[in-house]
């Protein structure tokens, strides 16, 4: 089992431009999280996803964000003209349910914006 | 809403020295608590949860809900303990996970 595939692993952007960031959750899981993780700061909710669901985008900001996982491929966040201050990296998990408290992690993706 | 602060963001000791990470968190709930940690170059990962009761390398954490903590122990701290170390708290609906800010944790030889 190869674990949580994050790709790709740095981006750079320059500012306005789209950011797409891909996760594969582990096989046999059907419960997707994505983190952010500013520079000097914690990691922080943005989204919880089954397939074809958004669950609780709680954490996501309202405009520019979002998020999905189809019923085939890897989920994907994706930002739309991109700022300075989504400069982070990004971190997705995986669950096999809801509720066990065991998040598998990804290597992350790091988005630089110029 | 709920909450985790660890409020140090570094923490050195050296090998063999009691080392402490703290832990609190504000949730109006029954809460359910976890210890993760990221070694150098590799994934965050579940160190342990309250609830198994369980000692992990040499690790141990006690709710405590009076004061509302959940402070993670080792007594003797060992080199390959140096890693990044989050507290994370998951909400009684079960949807996702709140994490602290994290602590560093050196161990000198």
């Amino acid at each position: 089992n190869a674990g949580v595939m994050q790709n790709p692993r740095h981006l750079v952007r320059r500012r306005g431009q789209e950011a797409r960031l891909r996760c594969s959750p582990m096989k046999g899981h059907s419960h997707v999280y994505w983190y952010r993780q500013l520079p000097e700061e914690g990691l922080k909710f943005m989204v919880y996803l089954q397939k074809e669901n958004i669950i609780d985008e709680s954490g996501m900001p309202k405009e520019r964000f979002s998020a999905e996982f189809p019923k085939e491929g890897p989920s994907i966040l994706r930002i739309q003209q991109v700022v300075r201050g989504d400069s982070a990296a990004y971190f997705c998990a995986s669950s096999p349910g809801q509720g066990t408290g065991e998040l598998f992690f990804g290597e992350g993706s790091r988005l630089t914006v110029l | 809403a709920q909450r985790v602060t660890q409020p140090e963001k570094l923490l050195s000791v050296f090998k063999g020295a009691p080392v402490e990470l703290k832990c609190n968190y504000s949730y109006s709930g029954s809460p359910e608590l976890f210890w993760y940690v990221q070694y150098s170059r590799q994934r965050l990962q579940l160190l342990l949860r309250h609830i198994s009761r369980e000692s992990i390398k040499g690790f141990t954490a006690d709710l405590n809900k009076g004061e509302t903590s959940f402070h993670l122990k080792k007594p003797f701290a060992q080199e390959e303990d140096s890693a990044m170390y989050y507290c994370a708290l998951e909400s009684n609906a079960g949807n996702m996970l709140t994490f602290g800010g994290g602590t560093r944790l050196m161990v000198k030889p």
